[in-house]
């Protein structure tokens, strides 16, 4: 079955403690990325991945770190989570990249005390 | 810049009415244009993508390039249409941007 999966699904933290947030596909997709969604303010574009290696800014990524080492995988890292980035984070896939239909992950809901 | 809007935060009609979901985007070139959907509890899922000119749920998008912008609408509202509804231009070379949503709520 086709499918993008985050772990972990949720997660409450304290500010300065570093985490990732795993994102895991199984439909050799090239283009991954990663949103934050706000009420209020839709979803914004953090970072996103053409393929193995390479990664790109999307629209907020202060505080943000992502890798791409393999195909499958796009972990995003909070070196230093801070109060402000408490949100819902997905992570999306595509085939044929940002014009392509992106297939979204369940979500991360993430809390920074 | 890149600028997609949607006007209403939250439409609320009766089952069986029409239903129109307003976006418009202020674009240098010729976007691929989305809709997506997310019901509650649920993940985003495509809802409708204009070049594959399909009709989905009974929703249909409306490309207006004059007026930049690429409505949704449906005819008849059932209360399963409840959900966050989230436009989306893309363009090659730019960062991809969702519009802020609109909430539809279909009052029984």
């Amino acid at each position: 079955e086709a499918q993008v999966t985050q772990n972990p699904r949720y997660l409450i933290t304290v500010t300065g403690k570093k985490l990732t947030v795993t994102c895991s596909q199984n439909m050799n997709h090239e283009y991954m990325s990663w949103y934050r969604q706000d009420p209020g303010l839709g979803l914004r574009q953090i970072y996103y991945s053409m393929n193995v290696e390479v990664t790109d800014k999307g629209d907020v990524p202060e505080g943000y770190k992502v890798s791409r080492k393999e195909k499958r995988n796009f972990p995003l890292i909070l070196e230093s989570p801070s109060p402000n980035q408490t949100s819902l984070y997905f992570c999306a896939t595509s085939y044929g990249g940002p014009v392509d239909t992106q297939y979204f992950g369940p979500g991360t809901r993430l809390t920074v005390l | 810049a890149q600028r997609v809007t949607q006007p209403e935060k939250l439409l609320s009609v009766f089952k069986g009415a029409p239903v129109e979901l307003k976006c418009n985007y202020s674009y240098s070139g010729s976007p691929e244009l989305f809709w997506y959907v997310q019901y509650s509890r649920q993940r985003l899922q495509l809802l409708l993508r204009h070049i594959s000119r399909e009709s989905i749920k009974g929703f249909t998008a409306d490309l207006n390039k004059g007026e930049t912008s690429f409505h949704l609408k449906k005819p008849f509202a059932q209360e399963e249409d409840s959900a966050m509804y989230y436009c989306a231009p893309v363009e090659w070379g730019q960062n991809f941007v969702f519009g802020p949503g609109t909430r539809l709520s279909v009052l029984p």
